[in-house]
């Protein structure tokens, strides 16, 4: 089992949907998670990381953790064409992070 | 804000060549890594670098190496570049533990 699970999607939506991205992960020892956006032939961009269950808020995005079943999401509300771009979601633990495959998410006009 | 660049954002090289990838960063980290980016294959680590002169081995480290000379910089070497090298390479710093990874712009380097 991959440490990091993440639905490549495509996902496909119209704009203003609120979109889900989801994680599964299965390395207790994770100790932060973190949300990167990475547009086309672009380097990621760090979008969220936390280090507690719960949510966090920032703007549109709110990143979600459940220790407990070791789930990592991201909601996007009110989708904007310019939020269309691959997610990676991923854990950490020290200076080690592992990566889910990423999730390409198109938001349309 | 943390500034991680990267010497090139595109590449072409032949068969055999000797590449040379910089990164530099700019928040004084001591942690440092490289990554290769391939469809359907995600992020795969490289090499990481703790300290100037200290590397550890990711990953994938077959057919890389690297140097760390100065703490702001961190480079990549194929030694005698493949096809199959061909791949967007990213670069990230990370400073406390506190902290998670910042990454650059990223390499396209095409391995003809």
């Amino acid at each position: 089992q991959k440490e990091v699970e993440q639905d490549p999607g495509p996902l496909s939506v119209p704009e203003g949907a609120i979109v889900s991205l989801n994680c599964t992960y299965s390395n207790s020892a994770f100790q932060y998670f973190m949300w990167y956006r990475q547009y086309s032939r672009k380097g990621p961009e760090l979008l969220m990381y936390t280090y507690s269950s719960g949510n966090k808020e920032d703007g549109r995005f709110t990143a979600q953790v459940d220790k407990s079943s070791k789930y990592i999401s991201l909601f996007i509300r009110d989708s904007q064409p310019s939020d269309s771009a691959t997610y990676l979601c991923g854990g950490g633990s020290n200076y080690k992070l592992t990566f889910g495959k990423g999730t390409l998410l198109t938001v349309n006009p | 804000d943390v500034k991680v660049t990267q010497s090139s954002r595109y590449l072409v090289k032949r068969t055999g060549e000797k590449v040379f990838l910089e990164c530099v960063q700019d928040m004084d980290h001591e942690n440092m890594f490289w990554y290769r980016q391939d469809p359907g294959l995600g992020l795969r680590l490289i090499y990481f670098s703790y300290d100037v002169k200290m590397k550890e081995k990711g990953d994938i480290p077959e057919g890389y190496s690297v140097s760390r000379e100065k703490k702001e910089r961190f480079s990549l070497i194929l030694e005698s570049a493949s096809t199959n090298q061909t791949s967007m390479y990213l670069c990230a710093s990370h400073g406390s533990p506190t902290e998670t990874q910042y990454f650059g712009p990223g390499t396209r380097l095409l391995v003809l």
